[in-house]
């Protein structure tokens, strides 16, 4: 069973602070790598995708991937008490997405 | 505007009534997606399609039916529901390129409950 694993947290950060996610894979074919947000009983929107290796910067958030390890990371700098949400890690190979549980971000004011 | 549409939004129904959940994207997406969320058990994918008339399992398929007869439109099908298959459940489209998918875009929801 292929698996994408995720720390459920919740991961407690004061506002300013930089929030690491993690997630493991191991599907060792997987291509493509995502992050989504997903705020309770909203559907997931995309933060960051990636897909070779080393890190992707956009704004405050930055991916990493490292496909040896089979691991992949969110770094949100500067965490803003709106990014208090559940972050989804997917990973996708030839057609099926996987999904991490996902981890619950609470960035205290 | 972009964007993937599911209705109803809400329902409730009673075991063994049929139902259908449509999905409409307006992105020319090649790619279209069920997903059925559940605490604890995160998104899991029910039934994929990688452009019309072709379409494949997920990881949870049981109990569900789809079909993809024109690009924009991927309806998820429940013949008899039963309770375990009360849920939320996504829609999701994604652009394409040879066998590689790309980010996601999802539906705004459809909470199912079924008694």
């Amino acid at each position: 069973q292929k698996e994408v694993e995720q720390n459920s947290g919740p991961l407690s950060v004061p506002e300013g602070a930089i929030a690491s996610l993690n997630c493991t894979y191991s599907d060792r074919v997987s291509q493509s790598f995502f992050w989504y947000r997903q705020y309770s009983g909203k559907s997931p929107e995309l933060i960051m995708s990636i897909y070779s290796n080393g890190d992707k910067e956009d704004g405050r958030f930055t991916a990493q991937l490292n496909k040896a390890s089979q691991y992949v990371s969110l770094l949100i700098r500067d965490s803003q008490p709106s990014d208090s949400a559940t972050y989804l890690c997917a990973v996708t190979g030839t057609y099926k997405y996987i999904f991490g549980t996902g981890t619950r971000l609470k960035v205290l004011a | 505007e972009a964007q993937v549409t599911q209705n109803p939004r809400y329902l409730i129904t009673v075991t063994g009534k049929k139902l259908t959940v449509t999905c409409s994207q307006n992105m020319n997406h090649e790619y279209m997606s069920w997903y059925r969320q559940d605490p604890g058990l995160g998104l899991r994918q029910i039934y994929y399609s990688m452009n019309v008339e072709v379409t494949d399992k997920g990881d949870v398929p049981e109990g569900y039916k789809v079909s993809r007869k024109e690009k924009r439109n991927f309806p998820l099908i429940l013949e008899s529901p039963s309770p375990n298959q009360t849920s939320l459940y996504f829609c999701a489209s994604s652009p394409t390129a040879g066998t590689a998918t790309y980010e996601q875009y999802f539906g705004p929801g459809t909470r199912l409950t079924v008694t």
